[in-house]
């Protein structure tokens, strides 16, 4: 089952600009991740919100959480062709005692210099 | 630096063969874990392992079992491989951490597996 939906699917834009992304989920969490995946590779964690923070930094990226729309934003600022990547959601799975962390489908983000 | 080591970057076996995928984590994690990646599907859990010797069902176990005699190392084995299991196969670990916390998941490279 998919907890995380990202939405757009595909992004292009142009270097310089901001970069979008957003994430919906169907149940209750105790945190939300994101991770971006250069082409073929493993996955890298980004940020890391709990359910009782609205938003938060990290350099370049900035992160919203509504728990009452159940749904996230990752924006990345002044992108740079470097940010060329696939981004994805993680939630931990409803329920309690166990560490399932379920992914989405991942926004495909394309940089252009 | 967290270390995950996946033992094949690319792998191509044939329907029916036993296959073994091996995972290593270099720094004393409780938790490991096993996705599959498929394009337009996202990553999709196979099987977890909080402690040496425990592991949990994911979303998609059928046809697929994993073994954790060691704490740092996690295999995932596909008992007869189908071409439906074609697929990357990607392994992660995780500290125990504080689960309302949240902790994050450190990836290995990922293994491209063909069946034939």
């Amino acid at each position: 089952s998919q907890q995380g939906e990202e939405d757009p699917q595909a992004l292009s834009i142009q270097e310089g600009e901001n970069a979008t992304m957003n994430c919906s989920y169907k149940t209750s969490i105790n945190n939300l991740q994101w991770y971006r995946q250069n082409s073929g590779r493993g996955l890298v964690h980004l940020i890391l919100i709990r359910s009782n923070e609205r938003e938060k930094h990290s350099g370049r990226l900035r992160v919203t959480l509504d728990t009452s729309k159940k749904s996230s934003s990752l924006l990345i600022t002044a992108s740079r062709a470097a940010d060329t990547a696939s981004y994805f959601c993680a939630t931990d799975g409803p329920g309690s005692g166990t560490y399932k962390y379920i992914f989405g489908t991942g926004t495909r983000l394309k940089v252009l210099a | 630096d967290v270390k995950v080591t996946q033992s094949s970057r690319y792998l191509v076996k044939r329907t029916g063969e036993k296959v073994f995928l091996e995972c290593v984590q270099d720094m004393d994690h409780e938790n490991m874990f096993w996705y599959r990646q498929d394009p337009g599907l996202g990553l999709r859990l196979i099987y977890f392992s909080y402690d040496v010797k425990m592991k949990e069902k994911g979303d998609i176990p059928e046809g697929y079992s994993v073994s954790r005699e060691k704490k740092e190392r996690f295999s995932l084995i596909l008992e007869s491989a189908s071409t439906n299991q074609t697929s990357m196969y990607l392994c992660a670990s995780s500290p125990l951490g504080v689960r309302a916390w949240g902790e994050k998941l450190f990836f290995g490279s990922g293994t491209q597996l063909s069946v034939l």
